[in-house]
């Protein structure tokens, strides 16, 4: 599978669109990009996941560039209780998701 | 999206037990589930992928007689922690695959707790 580079760490203010990057420039053709939170001491939840497409779904956007190395995740109305720790994972569809060390995201009053 | 629980959600046990923990998806099938490990302040930690009515695969480095991984049906996996020692203490989550959701989305259990003393 391959890997996935995300910053350690973002801060975002309550209301404003928090954007995650993800560089994924290893991804080979058949790999779907995925992202996932975990909040603290809970299972993590999957949030949405893409081929080539830009998808929305009720809680975010994800945005593949053309070349598919990178990915942006857009929460677009942060609010405190996203603050969570965020996974972007590249994988085969129904194949093993290899978690990386994720962004921690905090969204401030 | 679908619903997986785990069971129990927080286990303390003696050093040397053995501790059962179960995974069920509770509004679909899984032919296939996967279990990890998390130990604080670090990311989750695939340990085996849980076959339904074959054995389980583990990863490189787990080993095979000390966590048991039963698929009894397709809705249930178990993995049990035999002769449990405090380095065994960590957070114990499940996923499962919903093919029927038209892609193959992984769903997580609220995670197993587990605190060997």
């Amino acid at each position: 599978d391959a890997k996935t580079t995300q910053p350690p760490s973002m801060d975002c203010a309550e209301g404003r669109a928090a954007n995650l990057p993800c560089n994924h420039s290893t991804i080979s053709g058949n790999e779907y990009v995925y992202w996932y939170r975990q909040i603290h001491s809970q299972g993590p939840q999957y949030i949405i996941h893409g081929l080539k497409n830009n998808e929305t779904n009720e809680m975010a956007s994800l945005i593949i560039t053309e070349d598919r190395k990178s990915s942006t995740l857009i929460l677009p109305h942060a609010t405190l209780r996203d603050t969570a720790v965020y996974y972007c994972i590249v994988t085969n569809q129904g194949g093993k998701l290899i978690f990386g060390q994720g962004t921690e995201l905090s969204v401030k009053p | 999206g679908a619903v997986v629980s785990q069971h129990p959600s927080w286990v303390i046990c003696k050093s040397g037990t053995s501790v059962k923990i179960e995974c069920r998806s509770l509004d679909f099938q899984a032919t296939t589930m996967f279990w990890y490990r998390q130990f604080p302040k670090q990311s989750l930690m695939l340990m085996a992928t849980s076959n339904e009515g074959s054995k389980a695969t583990y990863e490189q480095g787990v080993e095979k007689d000390k966590f048991l991984i039963n698929h009894a049906s397709l809705t249930l996996s178990t993995l049990t922690v035999t002769s449990a020692h405090p380095e065994d203490s960590s957070f114990y989550i499940c996923s499962a695959p919903d093919r029927a959701s038209g892609g193959e989305t992984q769903y997580f259990g609220p995670g197993t707790r587990l605190l060997v003393l």
